[in-house]
């Protein structure tokens, strides 16, 4: 595989639920990101992770928890959300954290 | 204020035409970068061209180039012969200063190419 990959594409989940987002890059980038895109908004940054140290926090609530175990591998825990967290979660990875940026395909999740 | 400006929510246009996707920013730091990314209905970002403030030429790649104007802080993207295969939402973002992990994004612009 080659480029930014995420899994699952697609998530349902009730607002009980714990799952997790997972994106993995094959380019040999040191830093890596999560966005989230909803519906009318721009893209918000929500977390920044750079050589496995979480670098930035956009004030986003507990409910997402990232975790980032190596370079090449991204998660977004989630637990406990709200219908107003459906969105398009996008995953990006850049060779250092100011370089131009590469985005995965992205999961769309809804929650009920 | 808004650091980055698409006015153009949705454009329509002929196949191979020329189209321009406008973009302003806004920022007071001497040191940034503008992206253009385009986004088909399949959701993933796809970087198209990078134009950093300090560049003396308008970056260009295949059939895309960005029409810098720094003084009007614009940041256009022309796309040259238009192809259907182009219809997709358009972003502009910015990274403002040195060094600087932020992208912060425009709200986008639809195109759409007509056969």
């Amino acid at each position: 595989e080659t480029g930014v990959t995420q899994t699952p594409r697609h998530l349902v989940m009730g607002m009980t639920n714990k799952k997790s987002l997972k994106c993995e890059q094959h380019l040999g980038h040191n830093a890596m990101y999560w966005y989230k895109q909803s519906a009318k908004k721009p893209l918000e940054l929500m977390f920044v992770y750079n050589f496995k140290e979480q670098t930035e926090n956009n004030s986003v609530p507990s409910r997402f928890s990232p975790e980032c175990p190596n370079s090449s591998h991204l998660f977004l825990h989630l637990h406990t959300l709200q219908p107003e967290d459906s969105a398009l979660y996008l995953c990006a990875s850049s060779l250092r954290v100011a370089d131009t940026q590469y985005f995965g395909p992205g999961t769309r999740l809804t929650v009920l | 204020a808004q650091k980055i400006t698409q006015t153009q929510p949705g454009m329509f246009v002929q196949e191979k035409e020329a189209v321009t996707l406008d973009c302003t920013y806004d920022t007071s730091d001497p040191s940034y970068g503008l992206f253009w990314y385009k986004q088909p209905s399949s959701g993933e970002m796809i970087f198209l061209i990078y134009q950093g403030s300090y560049d003396q030429q308008n970056a260009t790649e295949g059939r895309y180039s960005l029409n810098f104007q720094k003084a009007r802080k614009s940041a256009n993207l022309v796309i040259s012969a238009s192809q259907l295969g182009d219809s997709a939402m358009y972003f502009c973002a910015m990274r403002e200063g040195e060094g600087a992990q932020k992208l912060v994004f425009g709200q986008g612009t639809r195109l759409t190419i007509n056969p």
